[in-house]
């Protein structure tokens, strides 16, 4: 059976701490990994990973993806209250591509 | 920014009604979905659809659930008798082709059945 996998389920930290958030999956005929992160409702977009070792930025955060061993990571530097939020992993799979996903880290980040 | 448009945010219907969730996904895309998240748990995926039929369904979209697109815009998922474990947040998702593998997805209806 397809799972995806998140740790930690939640994380409390300080403003200016560095996070990293795990995420390792078991699907059939992979074909990307995606970050999200749900604050109040939708989930909005933050990276897909489909190589592994290639490493994608968007200002403090960043992620990376190690396909041999079917791992992803999230990285945030100098977190901000506002990072506080649900991050989910999700993983494509199938023919159409659904989306997997996994329990999400809670994340809250304290002034 | 397109949108996928999600009505109405919020829904509380009886037990055993009927209830549909509309959609409205981003205008050049091909490939539709909807998901659920029960309060506390994982989103789970329903169903896909392309091309006007189902292309996958999971093992939740069972024969209470149907999906239809039914004027070229909109994209609905109905319930036909609602039970109390229904009650869950419903997302809807669209993506342009086979190679965009960039949900957006809608901001959701909360649906409490009672």
């Amino acid at each position: 059976e397809d799972k995806v996998v998140q740790s930690p389920l939640s994380l409390v930290v300080h403003e200016g701490d560095t996070v990293t958030l795990n995420c390792s999956y078991e699907v059939t005929n992979f074909r990307s990994l995606l970050w999200y992160k749900q604050e109040k409702k939708a989930p909005t977009f933050l990276f897909m990973l489909t190589s592994s070792g290639i490493e994608k930025k968007s200002g403090r955060l960043s992620s990376i993806l190690d396909k041999k061993e079917l791992f992803s990571i999230l990285n945030i530097t100098a977190t901000q209250t506002g990072d506080s939020a649900i991050y989910l992993c999700a993983v494509h799979s199938g023919g159409y591509n659904k989306l997997i996903f996994g329990a999400g880290t809670r994340l809250a980040v304290h002034p | 920014e397109p949108e996928v448009t999600q009505t109405p945010s919020h829904q509380v219907t009886q037990m055993g009604q009927e209830v549909i969730l509309r959609c409205v996904p981003i205008s050049n895309h091909l490939y539709f979905y909807w998901y659920r998240q029960i309060l506390g748990q994982k989103v789970e995926f329903l169903v896909s659809f392309y091309n006007n039929e189902i292309s996958e369904k999971s093992e939740i979209f069972d024969d209470q659930f149907s999906v239809e697109r039914p004027d070229g815009s909109n994209f609905t998922l109905k319930i036909r008798s609602t039970k109390l474990e229904d009650s869950a947040m419903y997302f809807c998702a669209s993506r342009r082709d086979r190679d965009d593998y960039g949900y957006t997805f809608g901001s959701g209806t909360r649906l409490t059945v009672v």
